[in-house]
């Protein structure tokens, strides 16, 4: 079974601040991805950045990049030089053979 | 290039009413999956559809069915309605193919914007 665990519900910060995501996940899969998705209020989830479990090395995408412990099984998501277009809810997610299971969500707003 | 799409973006129902929801997939996609998202809360997978086929599922009642084109469009279908399966309903699709270079490609699943249903 895989779980996984979102533990900040909301979070804010001044825009061009760096804000740090939280994920935890538990999955019995050897082969596994993980995933962040961001959710804007028009309802479209977005890929942001994913990382291959049997990879070490931690993916970046531009200004988004993720802290990978696989031991500790945890999967943060830095954003740098937030903006206000990443005001949105953010989800953790992980798949295993097909489906994605997600955390319940991150509200992250971004102040002016 | 085509995303994923949905339909109807808004629906609403009464109770013991059936409902189906359609989705065409990302162009060159062959996989596609349903979820079930309720207000605040994360997307639940109901089931994934490959090769016209079920292939996984997740735990929903035999309420929730689905079918898969030859085109590899899809349809959720909802029957005898609840209260409780007001929700967004998003499909993904995703690209199965064992020729899929990237293996990491061959998982993603693109999002469409959602169907949301209302049971009253």
């Amino acid at each position: 079974a895989q779980t996984v665990t979102q533990s900040q519900p909301e979070m804010s910060v001044q825009e061009a601040e760096t804000v740090t995501l939280s994920c935890t996940y538990d999955t019995s899969e050897n082969n596994y991805y993980l995933f962040w998705y961001k959710q804007p209020p028009s309802r479209q989830m977005i890929l942001v950045i994913r990382q291959e479990a049997y990879k070490q090395q931690n993916a970046t995408e531009n200004r988004f990049s993720v802290n990978f412990q696989k031991a500790a099984k945890s999967f943060s998501l830095k954003i740098s030089d937030s903006q206000l277009g990443d005001t949105a809810m953010y989800f953790c997610a992980s798949q295993g053979a097909q489906k994605l299971v997600f955390g319940q969500g991150t509200r992250l707003t971004i102040n002016p | 290039d085509a995303g994923v799409t949905q339909s109807p973006t808004h629906l609403i129902k009464t109770r013991g009413q059936q409902v189906t929801l359609r989705c065409s997939p990302k162009s060159g996609h062959d996989t596609v999956s349903w979820y079930q998202q309720a207000l605040g809360q994360g997307p639940q997978f109901i089931f994934q559809y490959y090769e016209e086929e079920e292939r996984q599922r997740g735990n929903f009642p035999d309420r929730f069915s689905g079918h898969q084109f030859p085109n590899y469009s899809s349809e959720l279908n909802v029957n005898a309605l609840l209260l409780g399966d007001s929700a967004l309903y998003l499909c993904a699709s995703s690209l199965e193919a064992i020729w899929a270079v990237d293996k990491g490609a061959k998982n993603i699943q693109y999002f469409g914007a959602g169907t949301r249903l209302s049971v009253l």
